[in-house]
């Protein structure tokens, strides 16, 4: 698979590989983390979330890590597939207010 | 369940003209927001809402006007249009404002000439 550094607006992998997704957050305060998915012409998609509390969170193919100690989140993609192609954005939930903080978003690119 | 209901999906305006964007949820949740989208970026928050008759700013909310009159809508007013505003606008819902993930509508695309 590949892994990327900080944030990078364009991740392309081949079809089947790992895929790794970076952001870095800003905010002390955030106790949650959000990744959504984006496809061309639609809202942003809940893929998988986590709190302040864990480190590591699993769902179906995918897994996010959480480092406070560096405030970084990543998001991983197991066997990437060609629906997985879309535009992957973390948030920040900053602690009792439900303000949601975007980052800018990386776009995957999945090549058959 | 809909989920989140944007309308319109597509809207054109002149430059000075009114309109009000709307958003309705079927999820009985507390907690409404707006973002927009502009090419190359994130989304940024405009007002949000913890429930019906409560609404305050977000990050970007000058020259939008909300109101929450009941738990399942949240319209979005732009007073008088400017090109600054031409952008996607998306609403989105969650049970409640703390560690809920919120649910995203599929935008309104607004162009203001």
């Amino acid at each position: 698979g590949e892994s990327v550094g900080l944030h990078l607006p364009t991740l392309s992998v081949q079809e089947g590989d790992n895929s790794i997704i970076n952001c870095a957050y800003s905010n002390s305060a955030s106790d949650y983390f959000i990744w959504y998915k984006q496809e061309s012409g639609k809202g942003p998609q809940f893929i998988i979330d986590i709190r302040s509390n864990m480190d590591k969170r699993q769902g179906q193919r995918v897994t996010v890590l959480l480092n406070k100690t560096v405030k970084h989140l990543s998001l991983q993609i197991a066997a990437t597939q060609p629906g997985d192609s879309a535009v992957y954005f973390c948030a920040e939930n900053i602690l009792e207010t439900g303000k949601l903080i975007f980052g800018q978003g990386t776009t995957l690119q999945v090549k058959p | 369940n809909a989920g989140v209901t944007q309308t319109p999906k597509f809207q054109v305006l002149k430059t000075g003209q009114s309109m009000t964007l709307q958003c309705a949820q079927d999820m009985n949740h507390e907690y409404m927001s707006w973002y927009r989208q502009d090419p190359g970026m994130g989304l940024r928050l405009i007002h949000y809402s913890v429930g019906a008759g409560i609404t305050d700013q977000g990050e970007v909310p000058n020259g939008y006007n909300v109101s929450r009159s009941t738990t399942e809508d949240f319209p979005l007013r732009l007073l008088s249009a400017a090109p600054s505003q031409t952008s996607v606008y998306f609403c989105a819902s969650s049970y409640n404002r703390d560690r809920q993930p919120q649910h995203f509508g599929d935008g309104t695309r607004l162009s203001i000439l």
